[in-house]
C-alpha cells in the first residue's frame, strides 16, 4: 500500500512565522500535491509536483510556496504565517501517467492553527 | 471548465437503510470521476474510480456509483448503511490525461442513526 506521511499531525505557530510541513511517500510517485481543507468549502489546491525541481501553482497559491528536492519529498512552506491560513493542509501523491487516471493517495493531515 | 456540485451537504440514514450520495459534474471532455471518503481525523481515502470503462462502479465498503452521461451525473449508492459508514464523502472530476487538475466537490457529510 502506498504510504503518504505528514511530519506533523498538529501545529500551532504565531503570525508572521516562517512555517515547514512537510510530506513524504514510499512509492515512487511522479506526482505530489498540497490541498487545505476547511468547512464548507471542501478541498482546495494550493500548488502540485510533476516532477523534482518542477512546481505549478493551483488555485489558492498565494501566501505559500513549495520544495522538491527529491522525488518522495514535497514541502510546503508558509512565508510569514497568517491567521486566514489557519486549516487542515493534506499532502497527495499519484503516479505520473496524467491525474485523471491515477487515483490520489493522501496523508492524514497537518491541523495548523496561527494565534 | 470543469465542476462538480454535491447536493446534499449533509444525509442522516438509518442504519440498515440505502444510502444515496448524489453527484453532478460539468466537463467540457471525457471526465473520469472519483469518490473519495474521510473518516474523522484522517485523509481521503479512495472509495471508488470511473475512467470511461463500464458505467457501474463497484468500490470498497459495498458502495457503488453509476456513470449517466445524459444527466451528468455520479451518484454513489449502497444497498444498506453501516455505522461505520459514517463519514465525509467527496465527489472529484478530472479530465483524462491531465496533471493535476482534479476539482473536488465541498463535501456531503454522511450520518448514520443506529
Amino acid at each position: 500500500d502506498v504510504k503518504v506521511t505528514q511530519s506533523s499531525r498538529y501545529l500551532v505557530k504565531r503570525t508572521g512565522e516562517k512555517v515547514f510541513l512537510e510530506c513524504v511517500q514510499d512509492m515512487d510517485h511522479e506526482n505530489m500535491f498540497w490541498y487545505r481543507q476547511d468547512p464548507g468549502l471542501g478541498l482546495r489546491l494550493i500548488y502540485f509536483s510533476y516532477d523534482v525541481k518542477m512546481k505549478e501553482k493551483g488555485d489558492i497559491p498565494e501566501g505559500y510556496s513549495v520544495s522538491r528536492e527529491k522525488k518522495e519529498r514535497f514541502s510546503l512552506i508558509l512565508e510569514s504565517a497568517s491567521t486566514n491560513q489557519t486549516s487542515m493542509y493534506l499532502c497527495a501523491s499519484s503516479l505520473g501517467t496524467g491525474a485523471g487516471n491515477s487515483p490520489l493517495h493522501f496523508g492524514n493531515g497537518t491541523r495548523l492553527t496561527v494565534t | 471548465a470543469q465542476s462538480v456540485t454535491q447536493l446534499d451537504s449533509h444525509v442522516s440514514v438509518s442504519e440498515g437503510t440505502p444510502v444515496l450520495l448524489r453527484c453532478n459534474y460539468s466537463s467540457s471532455y471525457s471526465p473520469s470521476l472519483f469518490w473519495y471518503v474521510q473518516h474523522p481525523n484522517k485523509g481521503l481515502q479512495l472509495l471508488l474510480k470511473y475512467t470511461s470503462a463500464a458505467t457501474l462502479v463497484k468500490g470498497i465498503n459495498g458502495f457503488e456509483a453509476e456513470f449517466k452521461k445524459s444527466e451528468t451525473s455520479f451518484h454513489l449508492t449502497k444497498p444498506s448503511a453501516h455505522m461505520s459508514d459514517a463519514a465525509e464523502y467527496f465527489c472529484v472530476v478530472s479530465d483524462a490525461g491531465s496533471q493535476g487538475n482534479l476539482i473536488f466537490g465541498k463535501g456531503t457529510k454522511l450520518s448514520v442513526k443506529p
